[in-house]
């Protein structure tokens, strides 16, 4: 029930190009989603994030869409970059959990000039 | 504004010994988090102190331990290393434990186990 199962493994997209990523949690008490940008040789940063009260999240080129019922979250990277080529971390934190985030297995995203 | 600090970077140890690894949180942050990252099993929570208190703890056996200062500055431990202990050991602080809190990954301190 503590698992967030994040999919794909790997994506490859044109540059310009729409990238999807996808995450599934079992745990309703979870009630906040984080997903976190990783780039080789560096901790992960916050990308963006949204509580289940809200069913989209728009920053920039980043979206957050969130399906509360299905128990699904989704990032969309529109118009991607080859500087958005990273590993990508969709988490979950439950409530008064404080540090302790549990992560998806991490998508590698390839963006192609 | 320092973000957050790992020492070492880097490290070898043998299987058996033991490694103190340090991270200093973010100026005013009062909330430290470890995490352990593996290619098989990925970004696993470790242990949160807050305090000088553990406030939270993952499923890792007892040789993993930390502790955190009066200034938030924390260490984590492992003794008796094995091969599998091998990994990039993370760091991550933040304001306080509220459900607002955003946590800031360092670096991380990559441990090689022979």
């Amino acid at each position: 029930q503590q698992q967030v199962k994040q999919s794909p493994q790997s994506l490859i997209v044109q540059k310009g190009g729409i990238s999807i990523i996808n995450c599934a949690y079992e745990n309703t008490a979870f009630d906040y989603f984080p997903w976190y940008q990783q780039f080789p040789g560096k901790g992960p940063a916050l990308l963006i994030a949204i509580r289940p009260d809200v069913s989209e999240k728009k920053e920039g080129r980043f979206t957050i869409s969130f399906n509360k019922s299905a128990k699904q979250f989704s990032l969309h990277i529109m118009d991607s970059q080859p500087g958005d080529s990273a590993t990508y971390f969709c988490a979950a934190r439950g409530r008064n959990q404080g540090g302790k985030l549990i992560f998806g297995q991490g998508t590698e995203l390839s963006v192609k000039p | 504004k320092a973000g957050v600090t790992q020492t070492p970077r880097y490290l070898i140890k043998t299987r058996g010994q033991q490694v103190t690894l340090s991270c200093s949180p973010i100026s005013g942050h009062r909330s430290v988090s470890w995490y352990q990252q593996t290619p098989g099993q990925g970004l696993q929570f470790l242990f949160e102190y807050f305090s000088e208190t553990q406030r939270n703890k993952g499923n890792f056996p007892g040789r993993f331990s930390g502790r955190q200062f009066s200034n938030s500055r924390s260490e984590m431990n492992v003794s008796t290393l094995e091969l599998g202990d091998s990994a990039l050991y993370l760091c991550a602080s933040s304001l306080d434990r509220s459900g607002a809190n955003v946590l800031t990954f360092g670096a991380g301190s990559r441990l090689t186990v022979l």
